[in-house]
This record gives structure tokens, sequence and C-alpha cells, in this order.
């Protein structure tokens, strides 16, 4: 059973646009909810996160959307660049469990020059 | 310094023989974990270790085993290793609640 749905598992932007990673959780005693990043060859690495008494986060480029009652989240990566080409991956978990993970399937995102 | 060390980063092995991925932390936090990422890079928590003490055992083949010998080492053991078994191991720490860190990864392959 996945607990964390991702969507799409790969997307393809123009530099410059706006590329938009979804997912949807299950379980509502999940209380953090990041959003990784990796590289090829590379461990996933923290890019931004939100826990669910706000409904958006801004970090840069990088803004969480979260939707509590719709048990939503979503990434939104602004002005995407080469750069940003990478796979990304949804999570979530709660303050109970410590820091332990349940991850999206991950996107694969490609940014085209 | 690498927050997060695993050694090696490559191992190719044969069907039915032991191998052992460490991982060794700098960070000082309490909480240690194993993840695998199959061929279709989904990622899924195999064990979490605080201090030194297993809390989280997924549903893995008892074929693994992990060894926290201190809080900065968290060793992965696999026995009687299987094709299915190549994979990408993550070693991971954390503060109680906070910021995951990701080793670099150990891609295994069995053959």
């Amino acid at each position: 059973q996945q607990q964390v749905k991702q969507s799409p598992q790969s997307l393809i932007v123009q530099k410059g646009g706006i590329s938009i990673i979804n997912c949807a959780y299950e379980n509502t005693a999940f209380d953090y909810f990041p959003w990784y990043q990796q590289f090829p060859g590379k461990g996933p690495a923290l890019l931004i996160a939100i826990r669910p008494d706000v409904s958006e986060k801004k970090e840069g480029r990088f803004t969480i959307s979260f939707n509590k009652s719709a048990k939503q989240f979503s990434l939104h990566i602004m002005d995407s660049q080469p750069g940003d080409s990478a796979t990304y991956f949804c999570a979530a978990s709660m303050i109970t469990s410590g820091s332990r993970l349940t991850f999206g399937e991950g996107t694969q995102l490609t940014v085209n020059p | 310094d690498t927050a997060v060390s695993q050694t090696p980063k490559y191992l190719v092995t044969q069907m039915g023989n032991d191998k052992s991925i460490k991982c060794e932390q700098n960070l000082g936090h309490d909480t240690m974990y194993w993840y695998k990422q199959d061929s279709k890079k989904f990622l899924k928590i195999m064990f979490s270790y605080n201090n030194k003490e297993l809390i989280i055992n997924e549903t893995v083949p008892n074929r693994f085993s992990p060894k926290s010998p201190d809080k900065a080492h968290l060793n992965l053991h696999i026995n009687s290793l299987e094709l299915g078994d190549s994979a990408v191991y993550f070693c991971a720490t954390a503060g109680w609640g906070t910021e995951a860190f990701f080793g670099q990864g150990t891609r295994l392959t069995v053959v």
C-alpha cells in the first residue's frame, strides 16, 4: 500500500518554465512533508520542507503548496534551469516516528536549454 | 568532511556471498537509517537505529542484519546474496523529527 503517491513520473520543461510535481498522502498522522532532490550517483538531498500548519512555503525559486483537507502537496519550481534536471521525491513523516521517511515514487525532471 | 559516508560505493558480488556495507556519520545525530532504492528509483526504509538500538525493522529478509557499534556507525551485513538484492543502498542520519541527511549510496550488483 503506497502511502504517498507522486505524479507525474517524468516531466520535461523548457528553460525558464514552471515545473510542477504533485503528491498525495493517506495517513493523516503525517506532520512533516519534505521534498528531496537527487542527482545521478548521489544521495537524496533536502530541497525544501513544510509542516501542515502553513499552506505555502517559498525558498528562492522553490515553493511548496500544501492542502491539508485534500491531503495533497506540490512542488513548484519557477524559472526552471537545466541544472534543476534531477529526480525529485516527495516524502512524509510523523514526529512520533522520528525522521523515518515514506517516499513518493519520484519524478524525473528534465529542463531543456 | 563528508557528513554521511558509505563504503564501498560500488559492490559487485556473486550470488550466495556475504557482504557488508559500512556507514559513518559525523553530525552527532542519534538516529541512523538504511534505505533501499530499487531499479525504478523507489526509496524504501529498511531499518532505523536510535542510540544503537533497533527501532524499526521493515519487512526485510532476515538475511539482512544491521549492526551499530556506536552512535556514529551503522553497518549493513547481507548473507546469502540473491539477484533481487541488487539495488542502491543508502545510509541516512537525522536528529529526532528533523532533516535526514543521506550518504552517497552503495550500488550493489549481484551476479
